[in-house]
């Protein structure tokens, strides 16, 4: 058990419906970064936050937007709904701010499928 | 050309093999290097990271990274059962603000015992 925690597990919606991912992040670590997993273009980096500030972006669509609150913990938000949002998104965090020598722990994910 | 090509498997060994698992990269600007482990239905563990270019051992596991020809390896001594998982290669470049961990597609290994 890596220590983070991400609600909920499995997520089935339509097309155009909006959702919410929410994430906390194990006891100390400042930093959420999210990710995007699917079988054609596997795990990406779409966003990191650090103590509360947007930190880093990465292939994040305009319809996604991500925000971390003050008590670390973070929503990923999803919107417009396509076929294609179809996939595994893991939450993960770290102590610091640096995604490369941090370490970041990965939570178990959620499985959204869009019908 | 993605900046990152894994060898996409899936790939089986007897138990007790020795796996090498490799990825390329494009981007001269990637310095630290890291392999991560995921099991069925668990996000992603790290599992070993190098910075320089040479060969890192940690038990059963060897990684290796050679910049000059952008190729980094994960060898694994006496495979088990336990090891049957999907292994990810990840990179990240220091340039900029914008660090941020590119990783390869993952292969799937299977150990049989």
């Amino acid at each position: 058990d890596s220590g983070v925690t991400q609600t909920p597990k499995h997520l089935i919606t339509a097309t155009g419906q909006r959702v919410t991912l929410r994430c906390s992040p194990r006891s100390g670590d400042l930093s959420v970064y999210w990710y995007q997993q699917s079988l054609d273009q596997g795990l990406q980096f779409l966003i990191q936050y650090y103590n509360g500030e947007e930190r880093a972006k990465g292939n994040i669509l305009e319809r996604f937007s991500a925000q971390q609150f003050p008590d670390l913990h973070s929503e990923l938000n999803l919107s417009s709904l396509e076929l294609g949002d179809s996939a595994l998104y893991f939450c993960a965090s770290s102590q610091g701010v640096s995604s490369d020598t941090d370490t970041q722990y990965f939570g178990p994910g959620t499985r959204l499928t869009v019908l | 050309q993605k900046e990152v090509e894994q060898d996409p498997g899936p790939l089986s060994v007897p138990e007790g093999a020795i796996v090498s698992l490799n990825c390329t990269y494009s981007n001269s600007a990637f310095q630290y290097f890291m392999w991560y482990r995921q099991y069925s239905r668990k996000g992603p563990e790290l599992l070993m990271y190098t910075y320089s270019s040479g060969n890192k051992e940690d038990g059963r596991f060897t990684a290796q990274v050679d910049k000059s020809s952008k190729y980094i390896s994960l060898f694994i001594r006496d495979s088990q059962p336990s090891d049957s998982a999907t292994y990810l290669c990840a990179m990240s470049d220091t340039t900029g603000a914008n660090s941020k961990l590119t990783f390869g597609k993952g292969i799937t290994l299977s150990v049989r015992p």
